[in-house]
């Protein structure tokens, strides 16, 4: 079984340029994530899919990042300006449920440093 | 809303040792699930060990057990026979319903030789 895909591995960009980052979830999973990850701390999330529904975007700073899912499958997360404070790695992660939180299977997230 | 704490930045141990980590949490909820994933410089998290919070027994995952205490809201994680390849962080997390995952802020985990 294939796991969650996600592209680039790597980013540097300057400030106030944008970004994006793509996610291909393990087939069939109707859940999916977007987490940010500092260094030295644990991911927190950005924003929750149901299917192409957002389920919780309620840390999502919708000044300057959006994100969609079409169709329910692939995802991508934008950042528009970037900040320096966005340097951290992103990880995109879904699960099977259609709902209740079960067990969340991790991509190996897109390390972005902003200059 | 939840939290979920974890008191120790980091840990050492030797090969072939067994090491504790610890992780609190705090929630209202009475149904819920809690998680410890692994996390190698590689960067992709795996899931360790899960235990559901209406059983009492707790989880075993080969070397991986867990100690889950309801009542103390305690899930802490025992490594036995640790080896080089478990230098990793370890996070610690909650799940409730269908809100997302809740993670601690990790454990640094160094096996040495």
């Amino acid at each position: 079984e294939a796991g969650v895909a996600q592209s680039p591995r790597y980013k540097i960009i300057e400030k106030r340029q944008s970004v994006a980052f793509w996610c291909n979830p393990i087939s069939g999973h109707a859940t999916l994530y977007w987490y940010q990850q500092i260094l030295g701390q644990g991911p927190k999330l950005l924003i929750q899919f149901q299917n192409n529904g957002v389920v919780d975007d309620s840390q999502l700073p919708k000044d300057r990042f959006s994100a969609e899912r079409l169709k329910g499958v692939d995802s991508t997360l934008k950042i528009q300006p970037a900040k320096l404070e966005d340097s951290a790695v992103y990880l995109c992660a879904s699960s099977l449920s259609g709902g209740e939180v079960t067990e969340a299977f991790f991509g190996q997230g897109t390390r972005l440093t902003v200059v | 809303a939840q939290t979920v704490t974890q008191s120790q930045p980091e840990m050492s141990v030797q090969e072939a040792e067994t090491v504790t980590l610890s992780c609190t949490y705090d929630t209202s909820e009475n149904n819920y699930y809690l998680f410890w994933y692994k996390q190698p410089p590689s960067r992709q998290m795996i899931l360790v060990i899960r235990q559901e919070a209406y059983k009492q027994q707790n989880a075993t995952e080969n070397r991986f057990s867990v100690n889950f205490q309801k009542a103390a809201k305690s899930f802490s994680l025992k490594i036995s026979d640790s080896q080089l390849g478990d230098t990793a962080m370890y996070f610690c997390a909650f799940g409730a319903g269908y809100s997302t995952l809740t993670f601690g802020k990790g454990t640094m985990l160094l096996v040495s030789p």
